[in-house]
């Protein structure tokens, strides 16, 4: 079955401080993994995606394959990072139906 | 540009009443998703359209969910019978089109329905 499990619902830090969303996953099959975030009133949108093994707003993700994790990281946050993010994970061929995550709150804290 | 949009932004429908969400993608978006967001849930896929084509339904909770896509844009999400359960926000998302191997499309969401049902 194809699930991610964020295991944290709410994540509290101090801004400057290094920030690690967990994320996990079952799939049976090579998947794509993605992160998405939503800033207040605002609409879900795509942060990162393990293929372009890029660095967006600071944030990087590695995908675990061993460890079945592609967790979240920035070494230093800061205050607009606070959002609500998800981690979600689709197939590598046909359309991308997206499993998310329950997300995880992120706090910055002045 | 003009990104997705959905209407009503909210609805509220006592149990038993149908509800009709709209839908519209960006301009020349061949894919469109409809995900169900439940309170303190991560979004959960409904449905898949490819251009007019239902590709994929497999999400739909029920018979009481219906989409369709008749033109290949706009689409709109039937919910008859309305019951609390139903009470979620409701997210339609579009892409540009279907995924290749090695090409990938990212997905644009719309602000959301949130239907609360009484």
């Amino acid at each position: 079955a194809q699930r991610v499990t964020q295991p944290e619902k709410l994540l509290s830090v101090f801004k400057g401080a290094p920030v690690e969303l967990k994320c996990n996953y079952s799939y049976s099959g090579s998947p794509e993994l993605f992160w998405y975030v939503q800033y207040s009133r605002q609409r879900l949108q795509l942060l990162l995606r393990h293929i372009s093994r890029e660095s967006i707003k600071g944030f990087t993700a590695d995908l675990n394959k061993g460890e079945t994790s592609f967790h979240l990281k920035k070494p230093f946050a800061q205050e607009e990072d606070s959002a609500m993010y998800y981690c979600a994970l689709s197939s590598n061929t046909g359309f991308q139906k997206l499993v998310f995550g329950t997300g995880t709150r992120l706090l910055v804290s002045p | 540009g003009a990104g997705v949009s959905q209407s009503p932004r909210y609805k509220v429908a006592k149990r038993g009443q149908d509800v009709a969400l709209r839908c519209d993608p960006i301009s020349g978006h061949v894919s469109l998703f409809w995900y169900q967001q439940a309170l303190g849930q991560g979004p959960e896929f409904l449905t898949y359209f490819q251009n007019e084509a239902q590709l994929d339904k497999s999400g739909l909770p029920s018979d009481r969910f219906f989409a369709e896509r008749p033109e290949g844009s706009v689409s709109t999400l039937k919910i008859q019978r309305t019951q609390q359960e139903d009470s979620a926000v409701y997210l339609c998302a579009s892409s540009l089109a279907f995924s290749q191997p090695r090409v990938r499309y990212e997905q644009y969401f719309g602000p959301g329905t949130r239907l609360t049902v009484t």
